[in-house]
């Protein structure tokens, strides 16, 4: 099993859509979460942490469930910049830091 | 602040040699990362460092990859022999102490012929 899986996508959406990404984990002892986007030839940037308790930032929201080892990327109002590839990042231990596989997202007029 | 810098942007060589990757962190930061990604495998971790010791490099896929990090501005990862199944793009990424936050370089495009 991958340590860190996501949903393979890709995801293609009209705009003003609302779309949801989904991410589990296989380490229980996980210590921090994060959702990075990453443009076609660019470097992966961080686009929020993801709290116990959800969080949200502007149009995005993200969700952790410790207990089923999940994580969520919600997006609503889709818009035409959101076309990206987001990567699910999971803390192991100490910085051991892991990739999902990322989920392609492409927001259409 | 200039980020992560990487060097070069684009490098292509011919199967059987040595390429040298190069990484400068961001000045303060105490946690140095290489990782590659490509199509087929996603980005994947192959080593990092904490205040210039190697912790984990159990993503090295072999004895040709090699990483050091004499001191906390500079980093390089060598291939020796380079082979066609390395050509990927190598991304160099540095953390904060405290807050693990990831700032990534802009990356190595590497094409080994």
């Amino acid at each position: 099993r991958k340590e860190v899986e996501q949903d393979p996508g890709p995801f293609n959406v009209p705009e003003g859509a609302t779309v949801a990404f989904n991410c589990t984990y296989s380490n229980s002892a996980s210590q921090s979460f994060f959702w990075y986007r990453q443009d076609c030839r660019k470097e992966p940037k961080l686009l929020m942490s993801v709290y116990s308790s959800g969080n949200e930032d502007g149009r995005f929201t993200a969700q952790l469930n410790r207990a089923s080892q999940y994580i969520s990327l919600l997006i609503r109002d889709s818009k035409l910049s959101d076309s990206a590839t987001y990567l699910c990042v999971v803390n192991q231990n100490n910085n051991d830091m892991r990739f999902g596989a990322g989920t392609r997202l492409t927001v259409k007029p | 602040d200039a980020g992560v810098i990487q060097s070069p942007r684009h490098e292509v060589t011919e199967m059987g040699q040595e390429v040298t990757l190069r990484c400068k962190p961001i000045s303060g930061h105490n946690s140095l990362f290489w990782y590659r990604q490509t199509m087929m495998r996603g980005l994947e971790l192959l080593i990092y460092f904490n205040n210039n010791v190697p912790i984990d490099d159990s993503g090295m896929p072999e004895d040709r990859f090699s990483a050091k990090m004499p001191n906390a501005s500079f980093s390089t990862l060598k291939i020796q022999p380079s082979e066609p199944r390395d050509s990927a793009v190598y991304f160099c990424a540095s953390t904060p102490r405290g807050p693990d936050t990831q700032y990534f370089g802009p990356g190595t495009r590497l094409t080994v012929l």
